[in-house]
Protein backbone atom coordinates (compact mmCIF):
# COMPACT_ATOMS: atom_id res chain seq x y z
CA UNK A 1 0.00 0.00 0.00
CA UNK A 2 1.03 3.57 -0.82
CA UNK A 3 0.44 7.42 0.62
CA UNK A 4 1.18 10.59 0.15
CA UNK A 5 0.82 13.54 2.61
CA UNK A 6 1.46 17.32 1.40
CA UNK A 7 2.10 19.95 4.22
CA UNK A 8 0.38 22.49 3.86
CA UNK A 9 -2.48 22.78 1.55
CA UNK A 10 -1.39 26.65 1.26
CA UNK A 11 1.43 28.03 0.80
CA UNK A 12 2.40 31.72 0.08
CA UNK A 13 5.24 33.34 -1.24
CA UNK A 14 6.71 36.74 -2.87
CA UNK A 15 8.21 36.70 -5.89
CA UNK A 16 11.64 36.24 -6.07
CA UNK A 17 11.59 33.81 -2.93
CA UNK A 18 12.12 30.28 -2.84
CA UNK A 19 9.20 28.11 -3.20
CA UNK A 20 9.48 24.70 -1.16
CA UNK A 21 6.62 22.60 -1.08
CA UNK A 22 6.60 19.33 0.88
CA UNK A 23 5.54 15.55 0.43
CA UNK A 24 6.39 12.69 2.48
CA UNK A 25 5.44 9.27 1.01
CA UNK A 26 4.66 5.73 2.11
CA UNK A 27 5.70 3.00 -0.35
CA UNK A 28 6.22 -1.09 0.69
CA UNK A 29 7.71 -1.64 -2.61
CA UNK A 30 10.90 0.85 -4.15
CA UNK A 31 8.47 4.39 -5.21
CA UNK A 32 8.30 6.20 -8.62
CA UNK A 33 7.50 9.51 -7.08
CA UNK A 34 6.03 12.26 -9.52
CA UNK A 35 5.10 16.09 -8.77
CA UNK A 36 2.36 17.66 -11.08
CA UNK A 37 1.23 20.78 -11.66
CA UNK A 38 -2.50 21.98 -12.60
CA UNK A 39 -3.21 25.58 -13.21
CA UNK A 40 -6.37 26.72 -13.45
CA UNK A 41 -9.01 25.13 -15.58
CA UNK A 42 -6.26 22.80 -17.08
CA UNK A 43 -5.07 18.97 -16.71
CA UNK A 44 -2.64 17.78 -14.30
CA UNK A 45 0.85 18.40 -15.94
CA UNK A 46 3.72 16.18 -15.10
CA UNK A 47 6.39 18.81 -13.71
CA UNK A 48 9.30 16.23 -12.80
CA UNK A 49 9.78 12.71 -11.95
CA UNK A 50 12.66 10.23 -9.89
CA UNK A 51 12.25 6.84 -11.20
CA UNK A 52 15.85 5.17 -10.72
CA UNK A 53 19.01 6.84 -10.65
CA UNK A 54 20.06 10.22 -9.87
CA UNK A 55 18.26 11.47 -6.33
CA UNK A 56 17.74 15.13 -7.29
CA UNK A 57 16.08 15.32 -10.39
CA UNK A 58 14.91 18.63 -12.63
CA UNK A 59 12.01 19.45 -14.27
CA UNK A 60 10.13 22.12 -16.07
CA UNK A 61 10.08 25.77 -15.49
CA UNK A 62 13.53 25.49 -13.10
CA UNK A 63 11.62 23.14 -10.65
CA UNK A 64 13.72 20.06 -8.97
CA UNK A 65 12.86 17.42 -6.24
CA UNK A 66 15.05 15.68 -4.28
CA UNK A 67 14.30 11.77 -3.65
CA UNK A 68 15.24 10.91 0.61
CA UNK A 69 14.79 7.71 0.93
CA UNK A 70 15.60 7.89 4.58
CA UNK A 71 13.18 10.62 5.04
CA UNK A 72 10.47 9.18 2.69
CA UNK A 73 10.37 12.73 1.11
CA UNK A 74 10.19 13.81 -2.08
CA UNK A 75 10.12 17.68 -1.53
CA UNK A 76 9.22 20.10 -4.48
CA UNK A 77 11.74 23.68 -4.98
CA UNK A 78 12.25 26.52 -7.01
CA UNK A 79 14.99 29.00 -6.28
CA UNK A 80 13.12 32.06 -7.48
CA UNK A 81 9.07 32.20 -7.68
CA UNK A 82 7.13 33.62 -10.79
CA UNK A 83 3.88 34.91 -10.86
CA UNK A 84 2.92 32.43 -13.27
CA UNK A 85 3.73 29.61 -10.39
CA UNK A 86 0.54 29.99 -8.97
CA UNK A 87 -0.90 26.75 -9.39
CA UNK A 88 -2.07 23.84 -7.53
CA UNK A 89 0.70 21.36 -7.18
CA UNK A 90 0.00 17.61 -6.42
CA UNK A 91 2.57 14.81 -5.32
CA UNK A 92 1.99 11.08 -6.17
CA UNK A 93 3.50 7.56 -6.07
CA UNK A 94 3.79 5.10 -7.56
CA UNK A 95 4.60 1.04 -7.15
CA UNK A 96 8.40 0.67 -9.16
CA UNK A 97 7.55 -2.64 -10.87
CA UNK A 98 4.47 -5.06 -12.28
CA UNK A 99 1.81 -3.88 -13.52
CA UNK A 100 0.51 -0.94 -11.53
CA UNK A 101 3.21 1.84 -12.67
CA UNK A 102 0.33 4.02 -13.93
CA UNK A 103 -1.69 3.31 -11.15
CA UNK A 104 -0.91 6.92 -9.01
CA UNK A 105 -1.56 7.91 -5.35
CA UNK A 106 -2.13 11.31 -4.81
CA UNK A 107 -1.31 13.93 -2.09
CA UNK A 108 -4.28 16.64 -1.45
CA UNK A 109 -2.37 18.98 -3.48
CA UNK A 110 -0.87 22.68 -2.17
CA UNK A 111 -2.23 25.55 -3.67
CA UNK A 112 0.34 28.15 -4.23
CA UNK A 113 -0.15 31.75 -4.17
CA UNK A 114 2.56 33.98 -4.99
CA UNK A 115 2.29 37.68 -4.45
CA UNK A 116 4.09 40.89 -6.12
CA UNK B 1 2.39 18.76 -29.03
CA UNK B 2 -0.41 15.96 -28.76
CA UNK B 3 -2.31 15.81 -25.88
CA UNK B 4 -4.76 13.99 -24.07
CA UNK B 5 -8.53 15.67 -24.90
CA UNK B 6 -11.71 15.35 -23.17
CA UNK B 7 -15.43 15.97 -23.46
CA UNK B 8 -17.26 16.84 -22.31
CA UNK B 9 -15.76 19.70 -19.98
CA UNK B 10 -18.94 20.09 -18.35
CA UNK B 11 -21.95 17.72 -17.80
CA UNK B 12 -25.42 18.22 -15.52
CA UNK B 13 -27.27 15.40 -15.09
CA UNK B 14 -29.90 13.45 -12.85
CA UNK B 15 -29.52 11.21 -10.05
CA UNK B 16 -30.32 7.96 -12.11
CA UNK B 17 -29.54 8.70 -15.55
CA UNK B 18 -26.46 6.94 -17.56
CA UNK B 19 -23.37 9.05 -18.31
CA UNK B 20 -20.42 8.14 -20.70
CA UNK B 21 -17.61 10.84 -20.49
CA UNK B 22 -15.32 10.26 -23.53
CA UNK B 23 -11.17 10.37 -23.90
CA UNK B 24 -9.01 10.87 -26.79
CA UNK B 25 -5.69 9.47 -25.52
CA UNK B 26 -2.10 10.39 -26.99
CA UNK B 27 -2.22 8.22 -30.38
CA UNK B 28 0.97 5.94 -29.68
CA UNK B 29 0.29 5.33 -26.07
CA UNK B 30 -1.38 1.82 -25.04
CA UNK B 31 -1.65 2.55 -21.18
CA UNK B 32 -5.24 4.02 -20.26
CA UNK B 33 -6.63 5.38 -17.34
CA UNK B 34 -9.22 6.98 -15.52
CA UNK B 35 -8.96 9.20 -12.54
CA UNK B 36 -11.72 11.44 -10.24
CA UNK B 37 -11.60 14.31 -7.84
CA UNK B 38 -14.19 14.71 -5.69
CA UNK B 39 -14.41 18.55 -4.22
CA UNK B 40 -11.71 19.23 -1.85
CA UNK B 41 -10.45 15.31 -1.66
CA UNK B 42 -7.34 13.80 -3.72
CA UNK B 43 -7.22 12.88 -6.75
CA UNK B 44 -8.24 8.78 -6.56
CA UNK B 45 -7.24 6.03 -9.16
CA UNK B 46 -10.41 4.21 -10.84
CA UNK B 47 -9.00 2.00 -13.25
CA UNK B 48 -6.37 1.04 -15.29
CA UNK B 49 -6.88 0.10 -19.08
CA UNK B 50 -3.85 -2.15 -21.29
CA UNK B 51 -4.59 -4.21 -24.40
CA UNK B 52 -8.49 -4.04 -24.72
CA UNK B 53 -9.06 -4.85 -21.30
CA UNK B 54 -9.26 -3.74 -17.43
CA UNK B 55 -5.82 -4.57 -15.92
CA UNK B 56 -7.05 -2.83 -12.51
CA UNK B 57 -9.25 -1.19 -10.56
CA UNK B 58 -9.93 0.15 -7.50
CA UNK B 59 -12.56 -0.60 -4.97
CA UNK B 60 -14.33 2.88 -6.18
CA UNK B 61 -14.71 1.01 -9.77
CA UNK B 62 -18.06 -0.93 -8.98
CA UNK B 63 -20.40 -2.56 -11.71
CA UNK B 64 -21.83 0.88 -12.22
CA UNK B 65 -18.95 2.04 -13.93
CA UNK B 66 -17.56 0.68 -17.20
CA UNK B 67 -14.88 1.56 -19.28
CA UNK B 68 -14.40 1.04 -23.40
CA UNK B 69 -12.22 1.09 -26.07
CA UNK B 70 -14.71 0.98 -28.97
CA UNK B 71 -13.14 2.29 -32.35
CA UNK B 72 -9.22 2.16 -31.49
CA UNK B 73 -9.16 6.02 -30.93
CA UNK B 74 -11.45 7.00 -27.87
CA UNK B 75 -11.32 5.92 -24.48
CA UNK B 76 -15.05 6.21 -22.56
CA UNK B 77 -16.06 5.83 -19.02
CA UNK B 78 -19.94 4.85 -18.67
CA UNK B 79 -21.63 5.25 -15.36
CA UNK B 80 -24.77 3.37 -15.81
CA UNK B 81 -26.88 4.88 -12.97
CA UNK B 82 -25.59 8.24 -11.38
CA UNK B 83 -25.65 9.06 -7.75
CA UNK B 84 -24.96 12.29 -5.99
CA UNK B 85 -21.60 11.19 -5.04
CA UNK B 86 -20.31 10.52 -8.62
CA UNK B 87 -20.26 14.47 -8.96
CA UNK B 88 -16.41 15.09 -9.54
CA UNK B 89 -13.45 15.76 -12.15
CA UNK B 90 -12.96 13.14 -13.85
CA UNK B 91 -9.47 12.75 -15.63
CA UNK B 92 -8.30 10.53 -18.16
CA UNK B 93 -4.29 9.30 -18.99
CA UNK B 94 -2.42 8.02 -21.41
CA UNK B 95 0.40 6.23 -21.27
CA UNK B 96 3.39 4.75 -23.81
CA UNK B 97 4.79 3.17 -21.00
CA UNK B 98 3.23 3.44 -18.02
CA UNK B 99 5.93 5.26 -16.66
CA UNK B 100 4.79 8.92 -17.22
CA UNK B 101 1.06 9.39 -17.84
CA UNK B 102 -0.42 12.50 -19.37
CA UNK B 103 -3.95 13.67 -18.24
CA UNK B 104 -6.63 15.62 -19.87
CA UNK B 105 -8.32 18.59 -18.82
CA UNK B 106 -10.97 16.59 -16.83
CA UNK B 107 -14.33 16.53 -17.50
CA UNK B 108 -16.62 17.90 -14.60
CA UNK B 109 -19.82 16.00 -13.76
CA UNK B 110 -22.53 17.23 -11.43
CA UNK B 111 -25.40 14.87 -10.83
CA UNK B 112 -28.35 16.47 -8.88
Amino acid sequence: AQSVTQLGSHVSVSEGALVLLRCNYSSSVPPYLFWYVQYPNQGLQLLLKYTTGATLVKGINGFEAEFKKSETSFHLTKPSAHMSDAAEYFCAVSAAGGTSYGKLTFGQGTILTVHP
Amino acid sequence: EPEVTQTPSHQVTQMGQEVILRCVPISNHLYFYWYRQILGQKVEFLVSFYNNEISEKSEIFDDQFSVERPDGSNFTLKIRSTKLEDSAMYFCASSESARELFFGEGSRLTVL
